[in-house]
């Protein structure tokens, strides 16, 4: 089973700063099935990316995805206030969906 | 609009079983799947199975396989979660989540539903 590990576990940044968050799975997959979500306390996920690098409906452009294979990264360009939460990213392989443990990125 | 609306927080007994309902509205319910994931209290997110529309056909996460069911009521636009043998570790917020069939990504969420496993 591929395992997605994220990095740093914690981020701390200022408003403003760029944000890189990183992905990396066990095995090569593909980017087609490669999504990252926002997660604020309290509530539901939100999709931010899909496919790897597609910005889902209402998403800024500040953020961005990249990647393929084992390596995928979700680049947040300048952060606003309403970025600060904990972002997961997940993959589909073999008719299991699986997350990584997330990244949170608090204000610094 | 899209709405997932969940069924309210629940408590149970140990051995006990759970099932949560996510109402769908405001859109083609023929060309989505809907999935269960749950989140344990300060843990990340777990996929535990889906429902596929195109024939109601359900998998299964492994750790989950025989003590988890997904079912689909066609006629209310309600999808059900029913998990038996609860345990304390089954205490978590449960949410059902909509993928666009064969997308394999998540696009609109329920708002969950806590359910706290006590004795």
């Amino acid at each position: 089973e591929i395992v997605l590990t994220q990095s740093p576990g914690t981020l701390s940044l200022s408003p403003g700063e760029r944000a890189t968050l990183s992905c990396r799975a066990s095995q090569s997959v593909s980017s087609r099935f490669l999504a990252w979500y926002q997660q604020k306390s309290g509530q539901a996920p939100r999709l931010l990316i899909y496919g790897a690098s597609n910005r889902a409906i209402g998403i800024p452009d500040r953020f961005s995805g990249s990647g393929s294979g084992t390596d995928f990264t979700l680049t947040i360009s300048r952060l606003e206030p309403e970025d600060f939460a904990v972002y997961y990213c997940q993959q589909y392989d073999i008719s299991q969906y699986i997350f990584g443990q997330g990244t949170k990125l608090e204000i610094k | 609009q899209v709405q997932l609306v969940q069924s309210g927080a629940e408590v149970k007994e140990p051995g006990a079983s759970v099932k949560v309902s996510c109402k769908a509205s405001g859109y083609a319910l023929s060309s989505y799947n809907m999935n269960w994931v749950r989140q344990a209290p300060g843990q990340g997110l777990e996929w535990m199975g889906i429902i596929k529309s195109s024939a109601g056909k359900t998998e299964y996460a492994q750790k989950f396989q025989g003590r988890v069911a997904v079912t689909w009521d066609t006629s209310t636009s309600t999808v059900y979660m029913e998990l038996s043998s609860l345990t304390s570790e089954d205490t978590a917020v449960y949410y059902c989540a909509r993928e666009l069939n064969d997308d394999y990504f998540f696009d609109f969420w329920g708002q969950g539903t806590l359910v706290t496993v006590s004795s």
